[in-house]
Order: structure tokens, then sequence, then C-alpha cells
């Protein structure tokens, strides 16, 4: 089954910390993207990238940093420089129009 | 700068009537519109789409109307049911600036039996 696995479900994340979260797809897209939801709040671009080895800063990159390296993958890190990380973090991935993105489950990151 | 904006944070209906969900956006170069439906720790899900060529689509009970001119766009969903209650966000794309999504804030509906 073709889909988009994100990993782990839960994270905790001590001050000053950085955390790695995972994302992997098996449905050959070449774009992938990361999107932060806080409570109330719509969905808001973190980082994309369109094709392997090139990726681009979405509205609020500050504090995270990403790789892709290979076409199934595209991890996500949480950086001791975001001030605010405590969030629901989805990743997503897409061949284009008319269906837009597949999201995963998503990973909810805590700081404690 | 808000883009794309839902202003109705939630909505309740009654199971069986319609739901009418709003989205206004700013951006002319948006010319993809698209509807995802989201449960709670769970990633949105397609819903529907419209291209910007079109002033409707319709599927099954889910119908979106697109209006140009207004920068508004509205989902109707007809008979509302309890599996229904969700977040439902409205999110626009322009092939100009490689499709990337631009969402709106949400808007929660809740269907009551």
């Amino acid at each position: 089954d073709g889909g988009i696995t994100q990993s782990p479900k839960y994270l905790f994340r001590k001050e000053g910390q950085n955390v790695t979260l995972s994302c992997e797809q098996n449905l050959n897209h070449d774009a992938m993207y990361w999107y932060r939801q806080d409570p109330g709040q719509g969905l808001r671009l973190i980082y994309y990238s369109q094709i392997v080895n090139d990726f681009q800063k979405g509205d609020i990159a500050e504090g995270y940093s990403v790789s892709r390296e290979k076409k199934e993958s595209f991890p996500l890190t949480v950086t001791s420089a975001q001030k605010n990380p405590t969030a629901f973090y989805l990743c997503a991935s897409s061949i284009g129009r008319p269906s837009g993105y597949t999201f995963g489950s998503g990973t909810r990151l805590t700081v404690v | 700068d808000q883009q794309v904006k839902q202003n109705s944070p939630s909505l309740s209906v009654q199971e069986g009537r319609i739901s009418i969900l709003n989205c206004d956006y700013t951006n002319s170069m948006f010319d993809y519109f698209l509807w995802y439906k989201k449960y709670p720790a769970e990633g949105p899900t397609f819903l529907i789409s419209i291209s910007s060529i079109k002033d409707k689509n319709e599927d099954g009970r889910f119908t979106v109307f697109l209006n140009k001119s207004a920068k508004h766009l509205s989902l109707h969903i007809v008979p509302s049911q309890p599996g229904d209650s969700a977040v439902y966000f409205c999110a626009a794309s322009a092939k100009a600036a490689g499709n990337k999504l631009t969402f709106g804030g949400g808007t929660r509906v809740l269907v009551k039996p």
C-alpha cells in the first residue's frame, strides 16, 4: 500500500535539544513538504523540496533544517534555535494536481 | 499576510441539513483550489478541488463553488452527516509558484444528530 509514514507519532524534547522527525513516502512523488499546525490555527509551510538534493524555505523556516538525499525521505530537524517548537507536524508529498497533497498522520512534538 | 482566509472558525449544523463553509483569498495568481478534511491527531485528507476555469465542481454530497471576481469559494455539504464532524481546510495554489499549497485557518464543523 502506498502512502506516507511519519515517525514517531509522539515526541518529547528537552529544552536545548535538537530532534529529527522522520518522513518516508513510497508514492514515487517528486515533491515533499513540511507543515506545522498549532492549536486552532491553519497549516504553515516550513520547508519544501521539489526534487532530490534541493529544498526551499517556506514561511516559517527559522529554527528548522531539512535534507533530501533520497526521493523517498524528507527528514525535518527541529533545532534548539526554534523558540516555540511544541506543535503538530505534518509531512506531505505531491505529484501535482488535481489531488494536491497526500499527508502523513503527523508527529506531535512537545517540549518538556 | 494571510492570503487564504476562513473567517468562520466553527460551524454547528443539524444532521441532514446543509453545511456551507466559506473561504476568501487575496492572491490573484491562485488558479487551483482544494478542500481538505482533518480529524484530530491525523493528517488532512483530500476532499474536492476546483480549477479557476470552472465555477462549480460536484462530488457526491460535496460541491465547491468558485467566484473569481469576488475571490471567494465555498464548500457545500448536503446532507450533513455526523461523520462529517471535522476541521475543514481551504487551500489554494498557483502554477507559477510551483503548485505549493497555501492553507486557510480551518473551520471546525460539528454535525448534531
